[in-house]
């Protein structure tokens, strides 16, 4: 079965503080994994996808499969990273099962 | 970026009555469109997957008769909630992909319905 947990609902730490939002998965085939962050009153978007390797707004993840892990991490948060984060999974039929959700609070 | 619209954006509705949710790709052709719902401080619950001119796909649990799914065009589709009752009440979102721009998802704002 698929599977995203993310264990933590709320991650608080100090701008300039690194953070790391932890994210597991139980997947039977290659996972294609993302994460989405959703600011404040705003819609749901795509923040980056494993597949990519790319880093954005300095945040990065690396598929770990030998943890079955994908965390997301940021060397030095800002206040503008305060928002609700979600671990995704795609599944064969291209929709996404997601976690429950990581907000991050980051506190000048 | 693809930009995805939901209307109506809060619902309020008696009990018992039904309500359409729609959901657009305003700048690019859809062929595959999600509905979500999103409980209370939970995630996001895919409901189900919808192609362009197909029945609709539920995941399990998902009542096909309850919530009725349409996607007649590459821009458009709609969610009714039927006979709705106060359990209903949630937070719905859409999301839309092109297959052709790769299989990132563009999500809707969402809408709100509240059912008395």
């Amino acid at each position: 079965a698929q599977r995203v947990t993310q264990p933590e609902k709320l991650l608080s730490v100090f701008k300039g503080a690194p953070v790391e939002l932890k994210c597991n998965y139980s997947y039977s085939g290659s996972p294609e994994l993302f994460w989405y962050v959703q600011y404040s009153r705003q819609r749901l978007q795509l923040l980056l996808r494993h597949i990519s390797r790319e880093s954005i707004k300095g945040f990065t993840a690396d598929l770990n499969k030998g943890e079955t892990s994908f965390h997301l991490k940021k060397p030095f948060a800002q206040e503008e990273d305060s928002a609700m984060y979600y671990c995704a999974l795609e599944n064969s039929g291209y929709a996404l099962n997601f976690g429950k959700g990581t907000s991050l609070l980051v506190t000048p | 970026g693809a930009v995805v619209s939901q209307h109506p954006s809060r619902v309020i509705c008696k009990s018992g009555t039904s309500v359409k949710i729609e959901c657009r790709s305003l700048d690019f052709q859809a062929t595959t469109m999600f509905w979500y719902r999103q409980f209370p401080k939970k995630s996001l619950m895919l409901m189900a997957t919808s192609n362009e001119g197909s029945k609709a796909t539920y995941e399990q649990g998902v009542e096909k008769d309850k919530f009725l799914i349409n996607h007649a065009s590459l821009t458009l589709s709609t969610l009714t909630v039927t006979s709705a009752h106060p359990e209903d009440s949630s937070f719905y979102i859409c999301s839309a992909s092109d297959r052709e721009g790769g299989n990132e998802q563009f999500f809707g704002p969402g809408t709100r319905l509240t059912v008395l």
